[in-house]
């Protein structure tokens, strides 16, 4: 069975920093590109990065670039957003995501349960 | 960036009724790679159409997806209880990939 877990998230102040952290499971981790989503309070879906299957390639929303550094560790089946400079406006659940397919250009298949962030002073 | 725009908002509907929701893309949507997703209160959500019209497993054979270009469409077509949710389009053809506003169907 296919599973994501997200962790990581929290209350942090405007400016801080957190490292989401998303432990997969259930499928060969190293053979999918792997997506970070989040969803504001009461908010549609917002897609925010990609890192293809091996890690080398990184794709960013430009409302995050700059800010967010997606990786992934593919000898531990982990996925990692680290957020800087966070604004209240990125009070968001977080969600990871699996590709469909192998590589990217594919919809998400799988979806971790989600991590709150909430960015206040 | 490919925006994607839903409509109605809101839709109000009794069970056992056919549900269409449409969802308009200010560029073409290349290799029409348009998917739907469907979302429930506090859960994920769940990939219910991919490529326009392919359903993803488990699917029941009451969703149905069409369109291509900047025109698509998502049909429900015999409300269930559990079908009452909230609906997304994205597209996954350019590298930023984009989700419209989401269409909540409600229980009339």
């Amino acid at each position: 069975e296919v599973q994501l877990l997200e962790s990581g998230g929290g209350l942090v102040q405007p400016g801080g920093s957190l490292r989401l952290s998303c432990a997969a499971s259930g499928f060969t981790f190293i053979s999918y590109a792997m997506t970070w989503v989040r969803q504001a309070p009461g908010k549609g879906l917002e897609w925010l990065s990609d890192v293809s299957a091996s890690g080398t390639d990184t794709y960013y929303a430009v409302s995050v670039k700059g800010r967010f550094t997606i990786s992934r560790d593919n000898s531990k089946n982990t996925l990692s957003l680290q957020v800087n400079s966070l604004r209240v406006e990125d009070t968001a659940v977080y969600y990871c995501a699996r590709h469909f397919y192998g590589s990217g250009f594919s919809p998400f298949d799988y979806w971790g349960q989600g991590i709150l962030v909430t960015v206040s002073s | 960036e490919n925006v994607l725009t839903q409509s109605p908002g809101t839709l109000s509907l009794s069970p056992g009724e056919r549900a269409t929701l449409s969802c308009r893309a200010s560029q073409s949507v290349r290799n029409n790679h348009l998917a739907w997703y469907q979302q429930t209160p506090g859960q994920a959500p769940r990939l219910l159409i991919y490529g326009a019209s392919s359903r993803a497993t488990g699917i029941p054979d009451r969703f149905s997806g069409s369109g291509s270009g900047t025109d698509f469409t998502l049909t429900i077509s015999r409300l269930e209880p559990e079908d009452f949710a909230v609906y997304y389009c994205q597209q996954y053809g350019s590298s930023e990939y984009t989700f419209g506003q989401g269409t909540k169907l409600d229980i009339k």
